[in-house]
């Protein structure tokens, strides 16, 4: 089954700076992939996805890439504000077969 | 407004009294599944549901039951909890059309 690797497990960054989250897959197959946020105490909330045929996709401060050939994708937040705050779960799946697998999670933590 | 409702959200118990988790979703998703949240491993997958009479096991299912006698509900139960079973539950639903998946609040559980 999916395999996905999740780095790194926790993240500092001040106030303004960029955080990136990296995540591998290892079936192929997959073809569409999700970032949930969870704050504290609180349900994981979709914030951004995308799918295989396509390389990139913005959402104002966050945006996600993906790379097929290595089979990784990543979350970019530019501009970090201290809301943003919270645990990230990347995730894989292939369309059609509706099992999602999560990554082990991003504590990230926005130094004011 | 759409969502996914669980009940109870907290719920302290002793090792072997049966117990149920509820879970109901109103946007008329075909797919939903259960999973568990425990530090350091994310989110691991208990239960899935394609649809009405049809479930699977998922990652981690020893200890756990489900049913899916109605499109909108997909309880989970614990026919004899350990305290291994202590963990943070969700439910979520799909969209078979978006590939969105939506997590309900979550359930606290302890098993003394």
């Amino acid at each position: 089954g999916e395999n996905v690797e999740q780095h790194p497990s926790t993240l500092s960054v001040q106030e303004g700076d960029s955080a990136v989250i990296k995540c591998t897959y290892s079936d192929s197959a997959s073809n569409y992939f999700p970032w949930y946020k969870q704050e504290l105490g609180k349900r994981p909330q979709l914030i951004i996805d995308i799918r295989s045929n396509v390389g990139e996709k913005k959402d104002q401060r966050i945006a996600v890439t993906l790379n097929k050939t290595a089979k990784h994708f990543s979350l970019h937040i530019t501009e970090t504000q201290p809301e943003d705050s919270a645990v990230y779960f990347c995730a894989a799946s292939i369309t059609g077969r509706r099992a999602l697998t999560f990554g082990s999670g991003t504590r990230l933590q926005v130094q004011p | 407004e759409a969502q996914v409702t669980q009940n109870p959200r907290y719920l302290i118990t002793v090792t072997g009294k049966k117990l149920t988790v509820t879970c109901s979703q109103n946007m008329n998703h075909e797919y939903m599944s259960w999973y568990r949240q425990d530090p350091g491993l994310g989110l691991r997958q208990i239960y899935y549901s394609m649809n009405v009479e049809v479930t699977d096991k998922g990652d981690v299912p020893e200890g756990y039951k489900v049913s899916r006698k109605e499109k909108r509900n997909f309880p989970l139960i614990l026919e004899s909890p350990s305290p291994n079973q202590t963990s943070l539950y969700f439910c979520a639903s799909r969209s078979t059309s978006t590939d969105t998946q939506y997590f309900g609040p979550g359930t606290r559980l302890t098993v003394l």
